[in-house]
């Protein structure tokens, strides 16, 4: 079973407005939360993350929120930008030297 | 800059025979992982090592086993390759405790395997 969803497969968005890309969770003992950004034929590179104890997180464009009692958490860019256009994963992991647990991916196109 | 590098970045086997994908960190880290990553799947763990000879199962490791002889370096072995493990093949390290973002892997650019 799933245990970090990413619901949307893609999404699109006009340069200069908002992305935000969703992500939800089931397993209540995730304790840290990270962003990846992946474009074709390269390895993931860490964008933001997020320690449960907080609720939001930001730097430069990029914003991540976390809502714990819903088990969601979303990944804000403003503005964004051609360049932005990638796969975006979200992951969490929980307390200790554990693996990160992946979501499947959303694909953002930045329409310029 | 850490650096995670894969020894081929394209790689076309012929199904039947012994794969061996290489992994090596620069930046002396104790966790090591493998991942596949496939159209509509996202990443699947395949094997992580926390530790030299150590290694755990990850999510799908059925076909593949690894070897982590040296700290630096973790293999990925197909023992007889077939189709259904034509792929994007990526590595990460990670160490066992950082100061900066909690667990964060640190990936390399990937191998596209191709099984004819």
């Amino acid at each position: 079973d799933q245990q970090v969803k990413q619901n949307s497969p893609s999404l699109s968005v006009q340069e200069g407005r908002i992305s935000i890309l969703n992500c939800d969770y089931t397993n209540s003992m995730f304790d840290y939360f990270l962003w990846y950004k992946k474009y074709p034929a390269e390895g993931p590179t860490f964008l933001i993350s997020i320690s449960s104890i907080k609720d939001k997180n930001e730097d430069g464009r990029f914003t991540v929120f976390l809502n714990k009692s819903a088990k969601h958490l979303s990944l804000h860019i403003v503005p964004s930008q051609p360049g932005d256009s990638a796969v975006y994963f979200c992951a969490a992991s929980e307390v200790g030297n554990t693996p990160l647990v992946f979501g499947k991916g959303t694909r953002l196109s930045v329409i310029a | 800059d850490v650096k995670v590098t894969q020894s081929s970045r394209y790689l076309v086997k012929r199904t039947g025979e012994k794969v061996f994908l290489e992994c090596v960190q620069d930046m002396d880290h104790e966790n090591m992982f493998w991942y596949r990553q496939d159209p509509g799947l996202g990443l699947r763990l395949i094997y992580f090592s926390y530790d030299v000879k150590m290694k755990e199962k990850g999510d799908i490791p059925e076909g593949y086993s690894v070897s982590r002889e040296k700290k630096e370096r973790f293999s990925l072995i197909l023992e007889s390759a077939s189709t259904n493990q034509t792929s994007m093949y990526l590595c990460a390290s990670s160490p066992l405790m950082s100061s900066g973002p909690y667990n964060e892997q640190f990936f390399g650019p990937g191998t596209r395997l191709t099984v004819l």
